[in-house]
């Protein structure tokens, strides 16, 4: 299976900053990868997919980029409501798997 | 716009089976380009796929748990349903359906969207 490594594993910010989370695959992925969105017990959300094509009805704050095994997720502006646990999926080699995820808290 | 409802009971058995049973809303289960998902999510812990099926009947599942599940499809409720036997406690987790998105190429690609998920707790 293709490991996902997700850093940080936990993050603390204060509205308006920029964040920046990176997910690494144990091998080339090419752009087989996705980014969601969970909060506290609700269903992780879609935000990109294909590593950057934003998911319609997300906010262009939310921006994904990368290729092959280094991947980002990077929110330009933190707002309240993105205060939740990020997880990456790669889809490019059965079974598709998760990153362990990182939790943006509030500084 | 699709909606995806899980069901089933909330406490199994250990050794025994655990049945969970996902109703789409808003589309079709039928719906070509498709494929439906079943995830798993332990307290506190990270995302496991557990497997996926066509509405063809083709499925296909994660291999460490290939030995005990079973995917299968019933379009006449438009529902898609889990087996998973011989549980034990390290099965318990919150259990998700979701929709499998394909790239036009046939690739996997992303999930979306998902069930609100249910807590499936295993325990004598």
């Amino acid at each position: 299976d293709i490991q996902m490594t997700q850093s940080p594993s936990s993050l603390s910010a204060s509205v308006g900053d920029r964040v920046t989370i990176t997910c690494r695959a144990s091998q080339t992925i090419s752009s087989y990868l996705h980014w969601y969105q969970q909060k506290p017990g609700k269903a992780p959300k879609l935000l990109i997919h294909a590593a950057s094509s934003l998911q319609g009805g997300v906010p262009s704050r939310f921006s994904g980029s990368g290729s092959g095994t280094d991947f980002t997720l990077t929110i330009s502006s933190l707002q309240p409501e993105d205060f939740a646990t990020y997880f990456c999926q790669q889809s490019y080699s059965p079974p598709p798997t998760f990153g362990g995820g990182t939790k943006v808290e509030i500084k | 716009q699709v909606q995806l409802q899980e069901s089933g009971p909330g406490l199994v058995k250990p050794s025994q089976t655990l049945s969970l049973t996902c109703t789409v809303s808003g589309g079709s289960v039928s719906s070509g380009g498709y494929y439906w998902s079943w995830i798993r999510q332990p307290a506190g812990k990270g995302l496991e796929w557990i497997g996926r099926l066509y509405t063809s009947g083709s499925t296909y599942y994660n291999p460490s748990l290939k030995s005990r599940v079973t995917i299968s499809v019933d379009t006449s409720k438009n529902q898609f349903s889990l087996k998973l036997t011989s549980v034990t406690a390290a099965d318990t987790a919150v259990y998700y359906c979701a929709r499998d998105v394909f790239y036009t190429s046939g690739s996997p690609g992303w999930f979306d969207p998902w069930g609100q998920g249910t807590l499936v707790t295993v325990s004598s």
